[in-house]
């Protein structure tokens, strides 16, 4: 049975840094074809695809926040970390971390954490 | 960047009845290795979203039958046969052929 689960900070200042911890069970991120990527929803808004860890270590970023984002795994740990930097109101959101397998892409979602910018 | 269209934003049917949501891309999504990034999410009321369709037409594990998908190019379409309860929620493309974009959802609503 696949699980994933998103851990850290449930607020952070702004100018702060976010460190997010997806911490998964049932598969393995040094098998080939497999990623693990992270999406956020601002409240009451549309999904928003962040970046992606593949088992070769190829990473990928949306464009529009690049410059702040780093995506990094732990696979004794079976960990994927996202950080993000000079956090912003805008980045309130629930943020997801989920399974990439092959063909099938987000084919199963952490349970999301909701992380609030503010002063 | 590739951007997702979704029509309508919103849908209310009645139980049993077919519903239809269209989703259009900037881009095509055909790659050269001759599929189709194209992908159909559900997030239910609280909950994460879930993956209903990949490639444009295949069925994730689980997914009952009268979800289907269809289209090519830059237009897509998701369907289902006969609505239910259970189906409420908001329904996402996303494209996967230059990195991801998700559309800004359609929310499907019960009479």
């Amino acid at each position: 049975q696949i699980t994933l689960k998103e851990s850290g900070p449930t607020l952070v200042k702004p100018t702060q840094t976010l460190t997010l911890t997806c911490t998964f069970s049932g598969f393995s991120l040094s098998t080939s074809g497999v990623g693990v990527g992270w999406i956020r929803q601002p409240p009451g808004k549309a999904l928003e695809w962040l970046a992606l860890i593949y088992w070769d270590d190829d990473k990928r970023y949306s464009p529009s926040l690049k410059s702040r984002l780093t995506i990094t795994k732990d696979t004794s740990k079976n960990q994927v970390v996202l950080t993000m930097t000079n956090m912003d109101p805008v980045d309130t959101a629930t943020y997801y971390c989920a399974v990439w397998g092959g063909a099938a892409a987000g084919s199963l979602w952490g349970q999301g954490t909701l992380v609030t910018v503010s002063s | 960047d590739i951007v997702m269209t979704q029509t309508p934003l919103s849908l209310s049917v009645t139980p049993g009845q077919p519903a239809s949501i269209s989703c259009k891309s900037s881009q095509s999504l055909l790659h050269s290795d001759g599929k189709t990034y194209l992908y159909w999410y559900l997030q239910k009321p609280g909950q994460s979203p879930q993956l209903l369709i990949y490639e444009v037409s295949s069925r994730f594990s689980g997914v009952p039958d009268r979800f289907s998908g269809s289209g090519s190019g830059t237009d897509f379409t998701l369907k289902i046969s006969r609505v239910e309860a259970e189906d409420v929620g908001v329904y996402y493309c996303m494209q996967g052929i230059h990195l991801y974009t998700f559309g800004q959802g359609t929310k499907l609503e019960i009479k």
